[in-house]
């Protein structure tokens, strides 16, 4: 069966340190990989997505990048964070092209900038 | 473009009680799919649902129901018998596929249930 596994679940980090948050999946191959953050009001913004190991598409401006250096590995990075970067961060994995069979969700990091 | 709505920010009962979550949705697209998502409190979405656009019939499970209504571009949710346990915020999605073939959801702003003893 397939698992995402995200991490760290929690982190705390000041302002204008670097971050890198980590999502990987098993049990499938070629996934989509979507990043999201949840801010306070809830809502769920689409940071990232990749179809393929070289092909992210941004979504949002802001100083946040995304890498895919494996097929089953997304990382999400920033060289220096600002306070706005807090909030709830989760990573996404999808199958197919053709039809959507829907999203799963790892378990998601809480970022605190401080 | 893609746009979901959750009219409801926030909806109060009391168990037993019968609660509808509305989902309206806007898409030029004909093929396209909705989901609902649920997000209790510790943080990871679960998902409860997916129905593609030429689908229109109604799904049951236990508790739940959905109701899809293309003529009203509506798909809304309905929990039967709330209990404490379904206390969450709820999400719904829309999907489309971009010009490169790929599906990218669109959520809304979501519906935190609280259910009260």
């Amino acid at each position: 069966s397939q698992t995402i596994h995200q991490w760290p679940a929690t982190l705390v980090q000041p302002v204008g340190s670097p971050l890198s948050l980590e999502c990987t999946v098993e049990g499938t191959s070629n996934p989509n990989l979507y990043w999201y953050r949840q801010a306070a009001g809830r809502g769920l913004q689409l940071l990232f997505y990749s179809i393929g190991i070289d092909q992210i598409s941004s979504e949002v401006p802001q100083n946040l990048s995304a890498s895919r250096p494996q097929d089953r590995q997304f990382i999400l990075s920033s060289k220096k964070l600002l306070l706005s970067d807090s909030g709830f961060y989760l990573c996404a994995w999808s199958a197919g092209v053709r039809y959507d069979y829907g999203y799963t969700f790892g378990s998601g990091t809480r970022l605190t900038v401080v | 473009a893609q746009k979901v709505t959750q009219a409801q920010t926030e909806i109060s009962v009391v168990e037993k009680e019968d609660v509808t979550l509305d989902c309206v949705y806007e898409t030029r697209d004909t093929t396209y799919y909705l989901f609902w998502y649920k997000q209790p409190p510790s943080g990871e979405l679960v998902f409860l649902i997916r129905r593609n656009s030429f689908d229109e019939q109604n799904e049951i499970s236990g508790r739940y129901s959905w109701n899809f209504q293309k003529s009203t571009s509506s798909f809304n949710f309905t929990i039967t018998a709330s209990q404490v346990v379904d206390s969450a915020v709820y999400f719904c999605a829309l999907s489309a596929a971009t010009s490169g073939g790929s599906y990218i959801p669109t959520f809304g702003r979501g519906t935190s249930l609280i259910v009260h003893p």
